[in-house]
């Protein structure tokens, strides 16, 4: 069974720095590309940032490129995201998730980690 | 940017009736296009890939159609607990985008 399994989240203050993982299992990490997107309270789906399986492609939403850094360390089946320089919008759930093909397109997501931005 | 607009914005229907939600591209995807199913405090699900491929485990009472700028999700035969908000999401070109997504609520 797939199981991606989001940690990280919390409280941080406006320009404050927060670095999410996710821990895969159940399937062959190191084939797959991944994925992170991201919720606002009550608001829809947003793609933020997408890495390939051997992390020789990487891709961002432009509201975030220069301030977040997507990783992955396939030895320990996980997946990052350094968020820097955070701001009140970046505030949402942060879910982790497999790709089935490139450059943004889930199949298994984990159950999010939420991430507020605020003073 | 590609943008998706799904209609209606809010369904509400009852059980056993059939439902049907279109998604509209800005411009030529394909078959790029995927179709999600979440509801309150869980993450998105899978239901159809590439228009019209059922996912893994999906009920065969959803199916995905149609190719370009227009397409559909239909549910036939709605059950209680299809009550979700549902997502259209390209994956033809960066960046990946969503359509605003379709409540569908139960009578």
């Amino acid at each position: 069974e797939v199981q991606l399994v989001e940690s990280g989240g919390g409280l941080v203050k406006p320009g404050g720095s927060l670095r999410l993982s996710c821990a895969a299992s159940g399937f062959t990490f190191s084939s797959y590309s991944m994925t992170w997107v991201r919720q606002a309270p009550g608001k829809g789906l947003e793609w933020v940032s997408s890495i390939t399986s051997s992390s020789d492609y990487i891709y961002y939403a432009d509201s975030v490129k220069g301030r977040f850094t997507i990783s992955r360390d396939n030895a320990k089946n996980s997946l990052f995201l350094q968020m820097n320089s955070l701001r009140a919008e970046d505030t949402g759930v942060y879910f982790c998730a497999r790709l089935f093909a490139l450059p943004a397109a889930p199949d298994y997501w984990g159950q999010g980690t939420l991430v507020t931005v605020s003073s | 940017e590609i943008v998706l607009t799904q209609s209606p914005d809010v369904l509400s229907v009852t059980p056993k009736e059939k439902v049907t939600i279109t998604c509209r591209a800005s411009q030529s995807i394909g078959s790029s296009l995927h179709w999600y199913q979440q509801k309150p405090d869980q993450s998105p699900k899978l239901l159809v890939k590439h228009a019209s491929q059922s996912f893994s485990g999906v009920p065969s009472r959803f199916t995905g159609s149609g190719s370009g700028t227009d397409f559909t999700l239909t549910i036939n035969s709605l059950e209680a607990e299809d009550a979700a908000t549902y997502y259209c999401h390209q994956s033809n070109s960066l960046p990946g985008t969503f359509g605003q997504g379709t409540k569908v609520e139960i009578k």
